[in-house]
Parts: C-alpha cells; structure tokens; sequence
C-alpha cells in the first residue's frame, strides 16, 4: 500500500492563479481530509469529507473548494490564490468517522503564492 | 484563536533527562491524540485517549487526559536522540469528524 499520496511537494504560484492539489488513498478509507500547518498554529482544518460526495467546511474553508467524487481521491482547489494561502498542506485519510480510527497523513505540499 | 495550547512552544534537553509537555484548553474534548511529526513528512499518530484520569504508556512516553478532558501531558523518560521531533496534541470535541489541533512542541535532544 502506498498509503496516503500528494502532489505535487513543492508549488510556486502567483496572486490570482488557480490550482489544484491532489490527494489519494489506497486503504480504501471512508475519511479524508485537508489540513494546512503555519508555524506557531499547528495545523487547521480546512475541508473533510466522510464519504463519497459527502463534504463540509472545517476550522479555515474560505478561499478552497472540494469535491469527493470517489473513494480513493480528495482534490483541493484554490480558485484565486493569494499570498495568505502560502502554507504546507495536508492530507489525511481515516477507516472512518469514528474519534477511533487512526488518522493517516501524507506527506504534504509545500505552496508559496507571491 | 487556538483551542488547544501547548508549552513550551520550544524545548532543547540533553539526552538522558526527562521531560513533559503540556496540551491545555478552556473546551472539553471526547478524545485526545498526540502525534510526532518530523521534518518534510507528516504527523504520525503516537496515541489516543478517550477517558478522563486515564494514562496510557508506550515504551518510555507517557500520556495523561486530565480528569476534566479539557487537558493532556506527554512525559519522555530518558529522551533519546531520536524523540527530536514537533509534537503536535490534537482534540476531538464530538463525533470525530473535526480534530483540533495544538500549536506544537518542537522537541531537540542532543546527543
């Protein structure tokens, strides 16, 4: 198993470009989710999705959308970039919703907006 | 504004001592999970605990969920060079689907 996969690691963007990051899992988990890390934060919820079709908002949704249109694949996209956004993000996958389920994350991507 | 706070923000001990990290909040949580993240990769899970008082070992870290589950410490004996890491807490407050995370402990051990 791959696990949890993202790319690209590293994007460079400029203000108001659009972009997409992606996210898949081969666990076949029910659960995924977007995080950013800034320093000094930890890391924040952005979007979640606990199934197929099925998403919603986090702590931080403003300025990305989701969508969930199978199993295995979790794209996050940023319509207009802006500076704010550069950040490193995270996606993370669980069997399920339950608190129980071990959260598995990838490795992350690094984006810079200018 | 951060639900879950951590202290020190930044700890650098020698290898051999002891040491304790804190995850505070105002809010209850159902569970809490502590999670070691290393440079360039992603959190990985070290524990969970659900009931409050309780206090769970793994090898030489032991993790503590206050009794009122608004609070949670991680204590390393003997740290190694190998604990170097950022040590993140993180809460769930219902049905599991949101997790808060805490602003970080990064945690250097020198040889």
């Amino acid at each position: 198993n791959a696990g949890v996969t993202q790319t690209p690691k590293f994007q460079v963007l400029k203000t108001g470009q659009s972009m997409t990051l992606q996210c898949a899992q081969d666990m076949n988990h029910e659960y995924m989710s977007w995080y950013r890390q800034d320093p000094g934060m930890g890391l924040r919820l952005i979007h979640y999705s606990v199934g197929a079709g099925i998403t919603d908002q986090g702590e931080v949704p403003n300025g990305y959308n989701v969508s969930r249109s199978t199993t295995e694949d979790f794209p996050l996209r940023l319509l207009s970039a802006a500076p704010s956004q550069t950040s490193v993000y995270f996606c993370a996958s669980k069997k399920g919703r339950s608190r129980d389920y071990e959260q598995y994350f990838g490795p992350g991507t690094r984006l810079t907006v200018t | 504004t951060q639900l879950l706070e951590q202290s020190p923000q930044f700890l650098s001990i020698q290898e051999g001592e002891n040491l304790t990290v804190y995850c505070n909040s105002s809010s209850v949580f159902s569970s809490l999970q502590w999670y070691r993240q290393e440079p360039g990769e992603g959190p990985v899970l070290l524990v969970t605990v659900v009931t409050g008082g309780e206090v769970k070992k793994l090898k030489r870290l032991t993790f503590q969920f206050g009794d009122a589950r608004k609070d949670s410490s991680l204590h390393i004996t003997a740290a190694q060079p190998g604990d170097t890491g950022l040590y993140l807490c993180a809460g769930a407050r219902d049905t599991g689907n949101q997790f808060y995370f805490g602003t970080g402990t990064s945690l250097t051990v020198i040889p």
